[in-house]
């Protein structure tokens, strides 16, 4: 079985300071690891992804995710929020020995970034 | 445009009814998702389509719901006699290819409410 957890509904941060979405998983094999956004009233966009490697990676809109095996995280960053990060963050995962098709998204986190 | 594209973008209907709803890949894309987003409940895989193979259906909630997908191309989702708590926004998603590790790419959404 596959599953993510996003233990935050909601995260509060003021404009220019770092921000972190937080994203936990649990696969029976190894995973790949994915981060979407959805702006209101807008489908789900695709920020980044953890395959293999090395364990930071970088996305769009200047996000990165760093993926922990131990800690089985993939905490979302970014350096410096800005207003327009407000929106609705997907963390999701597929296990890569065992599962189908079938991506697992957690339930998400609504980012709020305040002037 | 060059996106995935849903219609209706709203559906209002009564209970008991069948409503259908259409996704329209991006073109040249082989995999196939529906995806089900309630409030506080996350996104909620329903079925996968790739290529000309058997669809995966193992997400779909009763027998109420099927899909089907014609020429590797348009699909469409239906509900039959619909209840309340169907009410919810479907999204389709299509990917380049069926592999683990690539992104999907989203529609903006169908919003279903049964009254």
């Amino acid at each position: 079985a596959q599953s993510v957890a996003q233990p935050e509904d909601q995260v509060n941060v003021a404009e220019g300071n770092p921000l972190t979405v937080k994203c936990t998983y649990s696969v029976s094999g190894n995973p790949y690891l994915f981060w979407y956004v959805q702006y209101p009233n807008r489908g789900l966009q695709f920020l980044l992804k953890y395959i293999t490697g090395d364990n930071l990676v970088k996305g769009s809109y200047g996000f990165e995710a760093e993926f922990n095996k131990s800690q089985t995280s993939f905490h979302l960053k970014k350096p410096s929020a800005l207003v327009s990060d407000s929106a609705l963050y997907f963390c999701a995962v597929r296990d890569r020995e065992n599962s189908g098709y079938a991506l697992n998204f957690g339930k998400g986190t609504s980012l709020l970034v305040t002037p | 445009g060059a996106g995935v594209s849903q219609s209706p973008s709203n559906k209002v209907t009564e209970k008991g009814k069948d409503v259908e709803l259409r996704c329209d890949p991006i073109s040249g894309h082989t995999a196939l998702y529906w995806y089900r987003q309630s409030l506080g409940q996350g996104l909620e895989f329903l079925i996968y389509f790739q290529g000309n193979s058997a669809p995966d259906k193992s997400g779909l909630p009763s027998d109420r719901f099927s899909a089907e997908r014609t020429g590797g191309s348009v699909s469409t989702l239906t509900i039959q006699r619909t209840q309340q708590e169907d009410s919810a926004v479907y999204l389709c998603a299509s990917s380049l290819t069926g592999s683990q590790t690539g992104e999907l790419f989203f529609g903006e959404g169908s919003r279903l409410t049964v009254l």
